[in-house]
């Protein structure tokens, strides 16, 4: 079966960097995705990721690694508004997004 | 750039009644659209796949005579909820597919249902 998987809930600092880990096993791969969900809203994007290495946009950057399944978001210079939930998800081999669960990112001045 | 609206944000009704969910791709035409149920602190599940001219593709456990699905148009996917359960309550959100090429999944605000 497909399955991503991500840590239930991370807290950081104010200020400070996180890392957030997304393992997945797909069937087949066309790009990962990471979005940002406040509590009641739609997701937004913030990255994506089809080939090795990484990705940096602003404050966020985003890692992939596909011979180890892996990819990380690294959220730096953390701001209050970063508390949400970051979900990862998975193109698969026809192109439908698998969705890990979310992790839950709680900032603490 | 393209945006998904969904429409009503927010709706509360009695059990046995039907609410109806639309979603409009504003500026560009969508052929598919994805509708996806959001219970608290879960993540998105796949309701089913809207096709424009065609039925809809529903997931396994999904129930097609109650959650009717419509894509008339190129901009149009509507989601009915018929003889609405209070176990029907959720957050539910379209989304304008992602395919070759296309580096971003568009999403509609969401709709919270709440039936009483």
């Amino acid at each position: 079966g497909q399955n991503i998987d991500q840590p239930t809930e991370m807290t950081a600092t104010e200020g400070a960097i996180v890392q957030i880990n997304c393992t997945y096993q797909t069937s087949g791969f066309n790009g990962l995705f990471w979005y940002q969900q406040h509590a009641g809203e739609a997701p937004t994007f913030l990255s994506y990721n089809v080939l090795d290495g990484l990705e940096e946009k602003g404050r966020f950057s985003s890692f992939l690694s596909r011979s180890k399944g892996y990819s990380y978001l690294l959220l730096k210079e953390l701001q209050m508004k970063d508390s949400a939930s970051y979900l990862c998800a998975v193109l698969d081999s026809n192109y439908q997004l698998i969705w890990g669960a979310g992790t839950k990112l709680i900032i603490k001045p | 750039g393209a945006v998904v609206s969904q429409h009503p944000s927010r709706v509360i009704c009695k059990s046995g009644t039907s609410v109806k969910i639309e979603c409009r791709s504003l500026d560009f035409q969508a052929t598919t659209m994805f509708w996806y149920r959001q219970f608290p602190k879960q993540s998105l599940m796949l309701m089913a796949t809207s096709n424009e001219g065609s039925k809809a593709t529903y997931e396994q456990g999904v129930e097609k005579d109650k959650f009717l699905i419509n894509h008339a148009s190129l901009t149009l996917s509507t989601l009915t909820v018929t003889s609405a359960h209070p176990e029907d309550s959720s957050f539910y959100i379209c989304s304008a597919p992602v395919g070759q090429g296309v580096t971003e999944a568009f999403f509609g605000q969401g709709t919270r249902l709440t039936v009483v």
